[in-house]
This record gives C-alpha cells, sequence and structure tokens, in this order.
C-alpha cells in the first residue's frame, strides 16, 4: 500500500545549488502533480502532467523544471534554489475519474539557505 | 479564475460538539470535490469527495454537502473528539481542466476535552 512516495522528506539548500525532488506512484496514474504549500498561501500548483512524455505550467512555475519519463515517477527539478523557494512540496496522483480522489505524498520540506 | 475561501481560519469547540466547516468558491463549472485533512508537518488525507452531480457524501461521523448553484460547500462533524483536531481543506477540480486542485487555505479545528 505504497501509494505516492517523495523523496527526500527534508533537505537544506545553500542558495544557488541545485537538486532533484521524485515521486513516484504505483497506482497506475495518468495525472501527476507537483504543489507547494507556503504559510497563508495554502497549497498552490507548480507544474503537472496528464500522462507519461508530458508536462506543463501550473499557478507557480517559475524557478522549477519537471520531467516525466516513466508513467510511475514525476521529478521537480531546481536548477539554482533561491530562499523563496523554502516551501513543503507535495507531489499528488489521480486516475483522472470524477469519482476518485487525488492521493498525496507526505511532502518534502526544503529550506534555502 | 476559480478560487475557494473556507471561513473561518480558525474554530475552537468543546468535545462531543457538532460542528459545520464552510467553504464558498466562485466558478459553478466544477468537476469534484474533496475535503481533505491535514495534521500538522503530515501530509493530506482525502476524507470525502463529492463529484459533480452530487448533493452529498458521508463516512461515518462526516458528511459533506455541495450545493453549486450557490457555489458552496460544508463539511459537517457529528459528536466531535480531540482526535479531530487538524486543519481542513476543502479543494476543487474545475470542468475541462487538467483534474488540478484549487484549494482554500483551510480551518484550523481545535477540540478541547
Amino acid at each position: 500500500n505504497a501509494g505516492v512516495t517523495q523523496t527526500p522528506k527534508f533537505r537544506v539548500l545553500k542558495t544557488g545549488q541545485s537538486m532533484t525532488l521524485l515521486c513516484a506512484q504505483d497506482m497506475n496514474h495518468e495525472y501527476m502533480y507537483w504543489y507547494r504549500q507556503d504559510p497563508g498561501m495554502g497549497l498552490r500548483l507548480i507544474h503537472y502532467s496528464v500522462g507519461e512524455g508530458t508536462t506543463a505550467k501550473g499557478e507557480v512555475p517559475d524557478g522549477y523544471n519537471v520531467s516525466r519519463l516513466k508513467k510511475q515517477n514525476f521529478l521537480l527539478g531546481l536548477e539554482s534554489a533561491a530562499p523563496s523557494q523554502t516551501s513543503v512540496y507535495f507531489c499528488a496522483s489521480t486516475s483522472g475519474r470524477s469519482n476518485q480522489p487525488q492521493h498525496f505524498g507526505d511532502g518534502t520540506r526544503l529550506s534555502i539557505l | 479564475k476559480q478560487e475557494v475561501t473556507q471561513i473561518p481560519a480558525a474554530l475552537s469547540v468543546p468535545e462531543g460538539e457538532n460542528l459545520v466547516l464552510n467553504c464558498s468558491f466562485t466558478d459553478s463549472a466544477i468537476y469534484n470535490l474533496q475535503w481533505f485533512r491535514q495534521d500538522p508537518g503530515k501530509g493530506l488525507t482525502s476524507l470525502l469527495l463529492i463529484q459533480s452531480s452530487q448533493r452529498e457524501q458521508t463516512s461515518g461521523r462526516l458528511n459533506a454537502s455541495l450545493d453549486k448553484s450557490s457555489g458552496r460547500s460544508t463539511l459537517y462533524i457529528a459528536a466531535s473528539q480531540p482526535g479531530d483536531s487538524a486543519t481542513y481543506l476543502c479543494a476543487l477540480i474545475s470542468s475541462g481542466s487538467a483534474r488540478q486542485l484549487t484549494f482554500g487555505s483551510g480551518t484550523q479545528l481545535t477540540v478541547l476535552p
């Protein structure tokens, strides 16, 4: 019953460093999403994918890149980390059917110094 | 652009009380609506999902209703318990979208023993 797994769970970076967050789902879902959660701002969509090999920009895409080379994985990259990217990042997936919920991972807590 | 509002931002009630959490949205063309629970430092747990064609859903002590014409959803919690203390998030998928969720900012619930 793994569901949606995010790695790492915690990370501290220095300004300008790069890193990749990994999201893996074992439910054969077509749709995958990356959100960020900030105090007072709620959850906002960064990028999403509607299937293997596809990606699209969400509400706050600047400073991030994504890739979906395999259906089960969705990677979020920070090429040059900035303090404004300090946040909690959540990955989610869904089949897309109206009666099926989105499933969320436990989040990655990222601090940029 | 769809906007989701949750009022109140915080609520404190004594144990055993029945309570209602409110969610309002600006565009009635929705695909479905989900209520989530988030514990401090944790991920999101899906509580209930209401499809666009439905009026309500029930799970145990929880009942969620949907009124698209007025742009409102409510989450009713019966006989509240201290273990219900958490932040409750309302989120919806707009029709014609890539199934991404638009979130409210949440209601932080504290149930006092």
